[in-house]
C-alpha cells in the first residue's frame, strides 16, 4: 500500500459526460501528480500541482481540468468524455515539488467510456 | 524534448534465470533516471532510481541498474528472478527544472517455471 488513496476505482460512463477523479496524497506529500495509461498512449503526465498551486503542465486536453485543495487532495476532471477517454487514470504524490523526490503512486481509476 | 524506448515489448524468463531489461534514454542535460514496477491491478512501485554518482545503483526486490552516460542507457537487471517478479516494467526519465516523468511504453516479463 503506497498510502496514496484513489477513488474510484473504477467508473462506467457514457460519451459527453463529466467525471471527477479524486485522489489523496500520502500523508506529509504536497506534490501531486496526474498520469493517464492507455494502450495506444502509453503513461502521459497530465498535470501537477504542489500545496495548491499548478506547478507543471503536460500533456492535458483542454477538456480536462484539476485542482488541489487546501487539504491537499486533488480532483481531475473530465468532461465531455470521448471513447478515447477510456483509460488507467494515476496519482502519484511526492514530499518536495521536484522530480528527485520519489513519487509514489495510487493504484489507479479505471475510467471506462462507453 | 525528452524521451525514453524500451525495445522489447515482451520478455519471457525461467525462474532462476538472469533478467536485463533494456532502457534508452534521450536528453540533452544529465537525466535523472527511474526503473518502476506495475504489477497487474496495481500501482508503479519504484524499484530504483539514478541521480549521480556511482553509475551502478542498487534498489529493492534484488534489481540493480547501470547507467551508462556513451550508451545513454539505463538497464535493469536481477541475478536471479522469482515467479514474483512477474510484471510490468517502465523505465522513465526526468531532470531538475522539467519535473515531469517521462515513461517508456514497458516491457512485460513473464516468469515461467
Amino acid at each position: 500500500d503506497s498510502g496514496v488513496t484513489q477513488t474510484p476505482k473504477h467508473l462506467i460512463t457514457a460519451t459527453g459526460q463529466r467525471v471527477t477523479l479524486r485522489c489523496s496524497p500520502r500523508s506529509g506529500d504536497l506534490s501531486v501528480y496526474w498520469y493517464q495509461q492507455s494502450l495506444d498512449q502509453g503513461l502521459q503526465f497530465l498535470i501537477q500541482y504542489y500545496n495548491g498551486e499548478e506547478r507543471a503542465k503536460g500533456n492535458i486536453l483542454e477538456r480536462f481540468s484539476a485542482q488541489q485543495f487546501p487539504d491537499l487532495h486533488s480532483e481531475l476532471n473530465l468532461s465531455s468524455l470521448e471513447l478515447g477517454d477510456s483509460a488507467l487514470y494515476f496519482c502519484a504524490s511526492s514530499v518536495g515539488d521536484t522530480v528527485n523526490t520519489e513519487a509514489f503512486f495510487g493504484q489507479g481509476t479505471r475510467l471506462t467510456v462507453v | 524534448a525528452q524521451s525514453v524506448t524500451q525495445p522489447d515489448i515482451h520478455i519471457t524468463v525461467s525462474e532462476g534465470a538472469s533478467l536485463e531489461l533494456r532502457c534508452n534514454y534521450s536528453y540533452g542535460a544529465t537525466p535523472y533516471l527511474f526503473w518502476y514496477v506495475q504489477s497487474p491491478g496495481q500501482g508503479l512501485q519504484l524499484l530504483l532510481k539514478y541521480f549521480s554518482g556511482d553509475t551502478l545503483v542498487q534498489g529493492i526486490k534484488g534489481f540493480e541498474a547501470e547507467f551508462k552516460r556513451s550508451q545513454s542507457s539505463f538497464n535493469l537487471r536481477k541475478p536471479s528472478v522469482h515467479w514474483s517478479d512477474a510484471a510490468e516494467y517502465f523505465c522513465a526519465v526526468g531532470a531538475r527544472g522539467n519535473e515531469k516523468l517521462t515513461f517508456g511504453t514497458g516491457t512485460r516479463l513473464t516468469i515461467i517455471p
